[in-house]
Parts: C-alpha cells; sequence; structure tokens
C-alpha cells in the first residue's frame, strides 16, 4: 500500500507564472489536507478536502490559490501568478475518515521556489 | 512518513490538572514542534523549539526538549475543556517533516 504521493518534489517557478502540486492520498482515503511550511516554522493548515467537496479553506488565501480533489485523480492545490512569499513547503496528508483519527499520513512534500 | 514515538497514547484528566504528553524521536533534528488536532480539522501548530534551545513557553504550554535523550515533552497547565484534542509531535530533519502517532486528550468538565 503506497503512502501519500506528492508531484513534483521540487518546483521551481518565476514570478507571474502558475503552479499545479499534485497529491494523490493512501488508497481507501478521501480525506485531504494542504499545509505550507515556510523555512525554519511549522506546518500552517490551508484547506482540508473531501472527494469534490471543500469542507474549511480557513487557511487558504482569498487570492490566487485554490484547491481541488475531483472525484477521480489527486488533489491539486493550484497557485495563479506565484510570487517570491509564495517559496515554501507544501505537503498534503490525507486520512480514512473524520472523527478520532489520530493520523494523518503525510506526503514528502512539494519544495516551491519562485525565481 | 510516520515515525517518533508519544505517549501516553490517551490521557483523561478533570479539568484544571495538567497534562503532559512526551515524544521520543530517533536522529537528529533541526527543530521540534508541536502540533494540535481537533475532531475532523486539519493540524494547528502550536509550538517550534530548535534544537539549540532547551525550553520554550507559550501562554500554558510549555515545551521542553532534551536532545541528549532524543525526547521532547507538552505541558498544557490548567487544562480545559476546550483542550480536548489529538497532539502530535513533528520532527524536521532536514527539512524532511515526520510525525508522531499522537497523543489523544480528553479534559473532563
Amino acid at each position: 500500500n503506497a503512502g501519500v504521493m506528492q508531484n513534483p518534489r521540487h518546483l521551481v517557478r518565476r514570478r507571474g507564472q502558475e503552479a499545479r502540486l499534485r497529491c494523490s492520498p493512501m488508497k481507501g482515503h478521501s480525506h485531504v489536507y494542504w499545509y505550507r511550511q515556510l523555512p525554519e516554522e511549522g506546518l500552517k493548515f490551508m484547506v482540508y478536502l473531501q472527494k469534490e467537496n471543500i469542507i474549511d479553506e480557513s487557511g487558504m488565501p482569498k487570492e490566487r490559490f485554490s484547491a481541488e480533489f475531483p472525484k477521480e485523480g489527486p488533489s491539486i492545490l493550484r497557485i495563479q501568478q506565484v510570487v517570491r512569499g509564495d517559496s515554501a513547503a507544501y505537503f498534503c496528508a490525507s486520512s480514512p475518515s473524520t472523527g478520532w483519527t489520530n493520523e494523518q499520513f503525510f506526503g514528502p512534500g512539494t519544495r516551491l521556489t519562485v525565481l | 512518513s510516520q515515525q517518533g514515538e508519544e505517549d501516553p497514547q490517551a490521557l483523561s484528566i478533570q479539568e484544571g490538572e495538567n497534562a503532559t504528553m512526551n515524544c521520543s524521536y530517533k536522529t537528529s533534528i533541526n527543530n521540534l514542534q508541536w502540533y494540535r488536532q481537533n475532531s475532523g480539522r486539519g493540524l494547528v501548530h502550536l509550538i517550534l523549539i530548535r534544537s539549540n534551545e532547551r525550553e520554550k513557553h507559550s501562554g500554558r504550554l510549555r515545551v521542553t526538549l532534551d536532545t541528549s535523550k532524543k525526547s521532547s515533552s507538552l505541558l498544557i497547565t490548567a487544562s480545559r475543556a476546550a483542550d480536548t484534542a489529538s497532539y502530535f509531535c513533528a520532527t524536521d530533519v532536514s527539512n524532511d517533516m515526520r510525525f508522531g502517532a499522537g497523543t489523544r486528550l480528553t479534559v473532563k468538565p
């Protein structure tokens, strides 16, 4: 059973370009969380999705950022018109259900560098 | 990937009591972080302690780090029912985040 997969692992973009980050949850998991980690800081929650639904996007910047988790395929975090401040590591995690789940299974992260 | 061990796995206390959770890890780290997860929600970052720090406070939270023993503790003083959640430690190892399995804390009113 493969773990959470994220690709690409490293992504370089120039200011103004778009960044698309993909997350494939573990098999059987229908919940996905996205987090952003700035250098030397902790993870900050961005968005929580179930299949075809955004449950909580309270941590998502209002502009340029969007996320989806379609019925088929990976979850996508999309950043339009990237700026240098978007440079960070972006982690996704999946879990099988809500309620008292002690574990979110994390992917290896995508490190975005904006030149 | 998940690694690290936290104990206890579950902790139940009365409101007003202190709660202590421990975390052990295996490799050298850049920093160690503690997170809270309420039921069905994402992780919320509580506190980060760097490898050259021994103790850190934030409100009712106190975190210690002992790099010689590769262990950390999170103390929540004067607990409240709203502190009921799962608490995770995570280690930052060369930009690779590793999480423990968590401690489920229940604070009874």
